[in-house]
């Protein structure tokens, strides 16, 4: 059974700094793992899709990186702003019968400070 | 590209009430369609999928059903409510086959009093 990990839970930063946010799974064979922000009280949207094939995904000052021999899956963000401030999520989908079954992390808070 | 809408966005209701939320989509035609449920301290959980009309599959052994009477319509339902059943939950659908981006509803959220 698929577990999705991410770390840190919560983290809090001032305006400007470049950030990771961490997603460890421990099935490696996925089909592609997503990014979503929740931003409080709303549904997800989706960031950056990374396919198993893939290394890494670039969205403006998003980049999502996979490795899936590790089971490890980065996400950073560059120059933060107070906009960043939610709650970010990583899934992962085992494709093939599971597909768009996604096994979600617990997510980490951002928060950025201005 | 796709819109999924949810309704109610909120609702109270009392245990034993019957429940219905409702998801239809917009933009795409024959989408894979999901029921997740996110309560607090447990995370995002896969309720249902449907890969058509009539298609129903449970992840979970629960309280509660879902159906699909149209393409783009997605139902969630319960005869009586637990306490348990309380949480923010979001339909989702995945068009183009698998792998590709899943796109999430604004959520409803249930309490359970």
């Amino acid at each position: 059974k698929q577990e999705v990990t991410q770390i840190p839970a919560a983290l809090s930063v001032p305006e400007g700094e470049n950030l990771v946010l961490n997603c460890s799974f421990t099935d490696s064979a996925i089909y592609n793992l997503q990014w979503f922000r929740q931003d409080p009280g709303k549904g997800l949207t989706s960031l950056l899709l990374i396919q198993s094939s893939q290394r890494e995904q670039t969205s403006g000052r998003l980049n999502a990186s996979l490795d899936k021999s590790s089971g490890r899956s980065t996400l950073y963000i560059a120059a933060s702003q107070p906009g960043d401030s939610a709650t970010y999520l990583c899934a992962a989908d085992a494709g093939g019968t599971s597909y768009g079954k996604l096994t979600f992390g617990q997510g980490t808070i951002l928060t950025v400070h201005p | 590209s796709q819109t999924i809408h949810q309704w109610p966005a909120t609702l109270v209701q009392p245990v034993g009430s019957p429940l219905s939320l409702e998801c239809t989509v917009e933009g795409t035609s024959n989408p894979n369609l999901y029921w997740y449920r996110q309560a607090a301290g447990r995370g995002l959980q896969l309720l249902f999928y449907s890969v058509g009309i009539g298609q129903i599959s449970s992840e979970v052994p629960q309280n509660l059903s879902a159906s699909r009477p149209q393409d783009r319509q997605f139902i969630l339902s319960s005869k009586k409510l637990l306490l348990s059943d309380s949480g923010f939950y979001l339909c989702a659908c995945q068009t183009g086959g698998s792998g590709n981006t899943i796109y999430f509803g604004e959520g409803s959220w249930l309490t359970v009093v």
